[in-house]
């Protein structure tokens, strides 16, 4: 299984800013996914990036809310711009499991925002 | 619409109790599914997984789960909880079989054991 790492692992933001947040993985991958679990709810997927290329977002969410950086197939980052209380989520990264396009996963430790 | 449906968001068990969480999905035609767990403080694990074969599909620490396909169910049972099974689980299914790589969970079950 792979070992991912997110940082940071919780923030504290005001109305208004953006942050990054990032996430590496112990070895080569190709597909990086990135889930959002909003209070008391499920997890949903924001986006699939792929290394060198753009990445791909779910209905609902858009590139210039949630941009994403995937520059080598270790590490991607996930933005979270121009943030309003209602952003206040954890934010999971994720990984397959490298067996074909089952679903399996593995995910990161996620980065629990609010915001202010 | 298309969707997983955890039945209970909210279960309380003692010890040595036999555990049973409702999984249904709408999704038709090929579907893999996945029980994951989130014990506090630590990311989600794959629980288990159904693929394909055999209904009944065991796991990690004492878990098992039933796949039926006429009721699109994927329940999650364990005979005998213990303690240390308090977590938050999480049932999801793949739709897109071997087609694409995406995940739709359900609401999840917090379970707490008590001693």
């Amino acid at each position: 299984s792979a070992v991912i790492s997110q940082k940071p692992s919780r923030d504290i933001c005001q109305r208004g800013t953006s942050l990054t947040i990032q996430c590496q993985v112990d070895s080569q991958v190709t597909m990086m996914f990135w889930y959002r679990q909003q209070p008391g709810q499920s997890l949903t997927l924001i986006a699939t990036a792929n290394q060198g290329s753009e990445a791909t977002y779910e209905s609902g969410f858009v590139i210039d809310k949630f941009p994403i950086s995937r520059p080598n197939l270790t590490f991607s980052t996930l933005t979270v711009s121009n943030m309003s209380p209602e952003d206040s989520s954890i934010y999971l990264c994720s990984v397959d499991s490298g067996q074909g396009n089952t679903g399996e996963l593995f995910f990161g430790e996620g980065s629990r925002l609010t915001v202010l | 619409a298309q969707s997983v449906s955890q039945h209970n968001h909210h279960v309380i068990l003692s010890e040595a109790a036999s555990l049973e969480l409702g999984c249904n999905y709408s999704y038709g035609g090929t579907v893999n599914l996945f029980w994951y767990v989130q014990y506090p403080g630590q990311h989600l694990q794959l629980l288990l997984k159904y693929f394909s074969g055999d209904p009944l599909v065991k796991g990690i620490k004492g878990f098992e789960a039933e796949f039926i396909k006429s009721k699109f169910s994927f329940n999650l049972r364990k005979p005998s909880v213990q303690w240390s099974d308090t977590a938050e689980y999480f049932c999801a299914v793949n739709p897109f079989s071997g087609g694409y790589n995406k995940l739709i969970f359900g609401a999840g079950t917090r379970l707490a054991v008590h001693p």
